[in-house]
């Protein structure tokens, strides 16, 4: 059974205090990992795909890194609009479903 | 971009009522998934589909009940709401193949059954 377990659970950071984000996985065979933000009352919003260990993609301020274990999210400088929550899941070469991790709630403080 | 929306953003339902919740995306996606989301347990999948017609039970099925006939439509159904319900439900579409499978989201239904 694929498992994503994500820490910490909750991130209070100062604006311009960078931190980074984390995804551990087990899946049998990974097809890719996604990361999401969301926003309160929203729906998730695509960030980054990443498919092999290696990997990193970058957005602004994001950067998404991908080991054959976890991924790391990476929040450089970051600014209050930065607050929400970020989700990561992962999708095995056995099906079309999404096993999601249970997010990181950033706080980002001015 | 895609686009996926959802026919409510806030719906309040009684307990007992039958509930429809629409999603439409407008990429020409294979596939449709709808989830419910609830503080401390994640995003659950409660159906998918990967074709017109065709539907595949995810982790959380029972309560519900879903449609597809047409590729840009998947409606989730509640037969008889219950209070267990009240959820935000999320749609996504993803394409089938061509080397990505990435989901996209619509903007959620809050839905409150009393």
């Amino acid at each position: 059974e694929d498992q994503v377990t994500q820490s910490p659970e909750a991130l209070r950071l100062q604006e311009g205090e960078s931190s980074s984000l984390n995804c551990s996985y087990t899946v049998s065979g990974l097809r890719g990992l996604f990361w999401y933000r969301q926003d309160p009352g929203k729906g998730p919003e695509f960030l980054f795909t990443l498919y092999s260990a290696g990997e990193e993609k970058e957005k602004e301020r994001l950067k998404a890194t991908l080991t054959k274990k976890e991924s790391f999210l990476h929040i450089t400088a970051p600014k209050p609009e930065d607050s929400a929550t970020y989700l990561c899941a992962v999708r095995s070469n056995a099906g079309n479903m999404l096993t999601f991790g249970g997010g990181t709630r950033l706080m980002v403080k001015p | 971009d895609v686009k996926v929306t959802q026919s409510s953003r806030y719906l309040v339902k009684r307990t007992g009522e039958k509930v429809f919740l629409e999603c439409v995306q407008d990429m020409d996606h294979e596939n449709m998934f709808w989830y419910r989301q609830d503080p401390g347990l994640g995003l659950r999948l409660i159906y998918f589909s990967y074709d017109v017609k065709m539907k595949e039970k995810g982790d959380i099925p029972e309560g519900y009940s879903v449609s597809r006939e047409k590729k840009e439509r998947f409606s989730l159904i509640l037969e008889s709401a219950s209070t267990n319900q009240t959820s935000m439900y999320l749609c996504a579409s993803s394409p089938h193949g061509g080397g990505t499978d990435t989901q996209y989201f619509g903007p959620g239904t809050r839905l409150t059954v009393l």
